[in-house]
């Protein structure tokens, strides 16, 4: 346990799905972060909430919607998916956006969309 | 556009060889430097860092930071099979909001 959670581990949602992702750590943090991995291509950060304000939003698609109710929590609610979003979505965090001495990341959940 | 190049690999050394991960990234301006390794299936775990120019030793790991020519670079000693993995080499400017990851190379060891 890398005092990062996120859940759930495996989902598989069709294109008319709604779900959510979830993602709690237990460091005092106050930066958290969603990065979307495929096979083969470097990590994409997909957004930054910064003492619960959203401060990075790197060009995501609207059927991703973050939500960051405390500095604690950090979701991404998906919907109306396509096949292509299918990767491993990581949530990290750090002590504070911009000042970083290192991201810890959660295990991730590997999203399959059918 | 920042990146952050490494080769992807697959890079195999023997057991007890010194393997050797090497990264180079685009901004000069770049302050801090992690290493990340990543078994399959699970998520980046924070191995290394180095902030300033030469060598940081820690047990069997080894980071080489050199600026002037942006080269990062990772040596591992006594290679175990435990170490296969990919190694993912991680850049952030102290002014940005983030750190920018290269694809990672793919470490194989063999016993």
């Amino acid at each position: 346990e890398t005092g990062v959670t996120q859940t759930p581990r495996h989902l598989v949602m069709g294109m008319t799905n709604k779900k959510s992702l979830k993602c709690e750590q237990h460091l005092g943090h106050n930066a958290m972060y969603w990065y979307k991995q495929s096979a083969k291509k470097p990590l994409e950060l997909m957004f930054v909430y910064n003492f619960k304000e959203q401060t990075e939003n790197n060009s995501v698609p609207s059927r991703f919607s973050p939500e960051c109710p405390n500095s604690s929590h950090l979701f991404l609610h998906l919907h109306t998916l396509q096949p292509e979003d299918s990767a491993l979505y990581l949530c990290a965090s750090s002590q504070e956006a911009g000042q970083t001495r290192g991201y810890t990341f959660g295990s991730g959940t590997r999203l399959t969309v059918v | 556009q920042k990146e952050v190049e490494q080769n992807s690999g697959p890079l195999s050394v023997p057991e007890g060889a010194i393997a050797s991960l090497n990264c180079t990234y685009s901004d000069r301006v770049s302050q801090s430097f992690f290493w990340y390794r990543q078994y399959s299936g699970k998520s980046p775990e924070l191995i290394m860092s180095i902030y300033s120019n030469g060598d940081k030793e820690d047990g069997r790991f080894t980071a080489q930071l050199n600026k002037a020519s942006q080269y990062v670079s990772l040596l591992i000693r006594d290679s175990q099979p435990s170490d296969s993995a990919t190694y993912l080499c991680a850049v952030h400017e102290d002014s940005a909001r983030q750190l920018t990851f290269g694809s990672g190379t793919q470490l194989t060891v063999l016993p």
